[in-house]
């Protein structure tokens, strides 16, 4: 199947800093990037989905200047979390797809705020 | 939009019986019910999925079901094995473009040796 990887794995940082967290679709072009937030024992929250070249579409609830996704290519979409504070630790996962196929899904980050 | 809803939260079975999960959905245009496992510290993987053309789909000891007019959709794991226990996510949504898929709050398995 489809490889989608995701960078970093995991990250650390200080109260108030911004994290940047990548997703790239390893072996085909994904028009379209999903990117999910996921608690500890608990299901995968649609935050945005973001079609390449256009800005992306935020849920209800998330704040599109707290959570900035760029879909720049086929092949790379980035969430970057501004001013990070702690209730943002979280396991971020994002997904790619293309017309009419699944949702291939990396592997996650782990974010932890201090 | 759509709305999805998974029962149940967690379910213990004794290796080798069956494990029934299931799942309804808000939205009557959704055709698409996919299934995710996901292993602890892992992605989720897609293990079945359904079309709404159809009733429903079996590969190995996996099977899913699918009522269209109840908008309900079961997935079935016969002859459980240890390595069955994960976490199972269902979802619904639009084959097409996918932006409007959501998911079920997910079922933890666990399967007793």
């Amino acid at each position: 199947g489809a490889v989608v990887s995701q960078h970093p794995s995991w990250v650390i940082c200080k109260s108030g800093t911004s994290v940047k967290i990548e997703c790239r679709s390893l072996d085909f072009q994904a028009t379209t990037m999903f990117w999910y937030r996921q608690f500890p024992k608990q299901s995968l929250m649609l935050m945005a989905t973001s079609n390449e070249g256009s800005k992306a579409t935020y849920e209800q609830g998330v704040e599109k200047d707290k959570f900035l996704i760029n879909h720049a290519s086929l092949t790379l979409s980035t969430l970057t979390v501004t001013s990070a504070h702690p209730e943002d630790s979280s396991f971020y996962i994002c997904s790619a797809s293309w017309s009419g196929h699944e949702q291939f899904f990396g592997p996650g980050t782990r974010l932890t705020v201090l | 939009g759509e709305n999805v809803e998974q029962h149940p939260s967690t379910l213990s079975v004794q290796e080798g019986d069956s494990a029934v999960i299931k799942c309804t959905y808000s939205d009557s245009a959704s055709n698409y019910f996919p299934w995710y496992k996901q292993e602890l510290g892992k992605r989720p993987q897609l293990i079945i999925d359904i079309r709404s053309n159809v009733g429903e789909k079996k590969d190995q000891r996996i099977a899913v079901t699918l009522n269209k007019t109840a908008k309900h959709f079961s997935l079935h794991i016969t002859e459980t094995q240890p390595e069955d226990s994960a976490v199972y996510f269902c979802a619904a949504g639009k084959r097409v473009n996918n932006n409007d898929m959501r998911f079920g709050a997910g079922t933890r398995l666990t399967v007793k040796p």
